[in-house]
C-alpha cells in the first residue's frame, strides 16, 4: 500500500536559516504529491503540490521537487521567519477517479525563534 | 469565502453518550472525508463519500457511522463514545481528480472522559 515518511521532528531553527524538511514516499500508481501546513488551532491549507515527476511546486518562498527517481519530495525554504512556525505535513494522492484518497505522513512540527 | 465549516468546534462527552459531528462545503466539491488526528500519527481517514449517495470506509471506520446528506453536507456519528475516540476531526473536501488538494476546515476537538 502507499505510505509517507517525514523528518521526525520537532525542528527549531533561527528567523532567517535554511529549511529542509524530509519526505519520501511508497506507491503503487503515479501519485500527486502535496505539502500541507497547520497553523495552532486551525485545520490543514494546501501550501503546494506537485503532480507529475520533475515538477517543482512552490509558494510563499517554499519549493519541493517531485524525484520519481528518489521517491522523495523534500521541502525548501531558504530563509525561515517566525511566522514560519506551525506542523507540516507531506501527503500523495494515488487514486482512481473517484477515489483520491490522501496518505499523510506523520508531521513535522517547526519552530522559528527570532 | 466559507469554504469546509464543522461545527461544532469543542464537545466534551461521557463514554456511551452519542453525538454528530456536523460538517458542510460551499464549493460545489463531489468529494468529501473525514480524519482523525493524533499526536504523532498524522491524520488518518475514518470514511469518504466519492459523490452524493455514496460513502465507503477509510483506515480507521470501527465506532463510527457517516451520512453524505447532499453534495454539501456529510456528518459523522458515534453512537456510543469510548475514551479511545477522544481526538480532533477534521473534515475535508475536494474535486473529483487525484491531483487536486482537499479542502480542510477547522476541526472539532472531541474528548471522551
Amino acid at each position: 500500500g502507499n505510505s509517507v515518511t517525514q523528518m521526525e521532528g520537532p525542528v527549531t531553527l533561527s528567523e532567517e536559516a535554511f529549511l529542509t524538511i524530509n519526505c519520501t514516499y511508497t506507491a503503487t500508481g503515479y501519485p500527486s504529491l502535496f505539502w500541507y501546513v497547520q497553523y495552532p488551532g486551525e485545520g490543514l491549507q494546501l501550501l503546494l503540490k506537485a503532480t507529475k515527476a520533475d515538477d517543482k511546486g512552490s509558494n510563499k518562498g517554499f519549493e519541493a521537487t517531485y524525484r520519481k527517481e528518489t521517491t522523495s519530495f523534500h521541502l525548501e525554504k531558504g530563509s525561515v521567519q517566525v511566522s514560519d512556525s506551525a506542523v507540516y505535513f507531506c501527503a500523495l494522492s494515488d487514486g482512481d477517479f473517484g477515489n483520491e484518497k490522501l496518505t499523510f505522513g506523520t508531521g513535522t512540527r517547526l519552530t522559528i525563534i527570532p | 469565502n466559507a469554504g469546509v465549516t464543522q461545527t461544532p468546534k469543542f464537545q466534551v462527552l461521557k463514554t456511551g453518550q452519542s453525538m454528530t459531528l456536523q460538517c458542510a462545503q460551499d464549493m460545489n466539491h463531489n468529494s468529501m472525508y473525514w480524519y482523525r488526528q493524533d499526536p504523532g500519527m498524522g491524520l488518518r481517514l475514518i470514511y469518504y463519500s466519492a459523490s452524493e449517495g455514496t460513502t465507503d470506509k477509510g483506515e480507521v471506520p470501527n465506532g463510527y457511522n457517516v451520512s453524505r446528506l447532499n453534495k454539501r453536507e456529510f456528518s459523522l456519528r458515534l453512537e456510543s463514545a469510548a475514551p479511545s475516540q477522544t481526538s480532533v476531526y477534521f473534515c475535508a473536501s475536494s474535486e473529483q481528480y487525484s491531483n487536486q488538494p482537499q479542502h480542510f476546515g477547522d476541526g472539532t476537538r472531541l474528548s471522551i472522559l
